[in-house]
């Protein structure tokens, strides 16, 4: 079982839609991190988070770290968010700097 | 918000040269900077962590002699692949620890085809 676990691994969308995406992950953590990569490979960092919520425009991020779970939400997608989001957990008593990634959830965004 | 680029974006290279990836912090020192890979259709993997002013770390299965690690600066970490060949396409992407802090910050990538 994979130490970080991401769901859906694929998810189609309609322009306007609502999105969740989700990440679960086994060991402790002292941050978390959600990132998008574009079709062209380009990395950006959205978010970290040690605890509670952080918003960046349509951009909500959350983390539960009593479950050990995260979720990343897009409100009001659009084609534009069309890019795989990848969660990464930094690991606490790992190797420095050693995240754990995600497979990465790709999103598809219609208009 | 902290800057990281990296250079070239991407390069196109003959098997068995040599190719310098350079990864800089814009506006922030780093004392660790971190090299990833990402093959195709897959997480991206550590191959090695960077201090500046010392030898470079590498995560199991990474030849350090074909992957040259040099962070001479606060601001500057270089990887060179020796000698690549085809299997060495891949994506390669740093990232920078500020100093005094636990946040990383990616660049955006730099792919590299070898013919």
């Amino acid at each position: 079982k994979n130490e970080v676990e991401q769901s859906p691994q694929n998810l189609t969308a309609q322009e306007g839609e609502f999105i969740t995406i989700n990440c679960s992950y086994s060991v402790g953590i002292s941050a978390l991190h959600w990132l998008q990569q574009h079709p062209g490979g380009g990395i950006v960092s959205l978010f970290m988070l040690s605890s509670g919520k952080k918003k960046h425009g349509r951009l909500i991020a959350t983390i539960n770290i009593q479950e050990k779970h995260s979720s990343l939400h897009i409100t009001a997608s659009h084609p534009r968010d069309s890019a795989v989001y990848i969660c990464a957990v930094l690991h606490y008593g790992g190797s420095q700097g050693n995240l754990i990634f995600g497979k990465g959830t790709k999103l598809s965004v219609k208009p | 918000g902290a800057v990281v680029s990296q250079h070239p974006s991407w390069v196109i290279c003959k098997s068995g040269t040599s190719v310098k990836i350079e990864c800089r912090s814009l506006d922030f020192q780093a004392t660790t900077m971190f090299w990833y890979r990402q093959f195709p259709k897959q997480s991206l993997m550590l191959m090695a962590t960077s201090n500046e002013g010392s030898k470079a770390t590498y995560e199991q299965g990474v030849e350090k002699d074909k992957f040259l690690i040099n962070h001479a600066s606060l601001t500057l970490s270089t990887l060179t692949v020796t000698s690549a060949h085809p299997e060495d396409s891949s994506f390669y992407i740093c990232s920078a620890e500020g100093t005094g802090t636990d946040t990383q910050y990616f660049g955006p990538g730099t792919r590299l085809t070898v013919l």
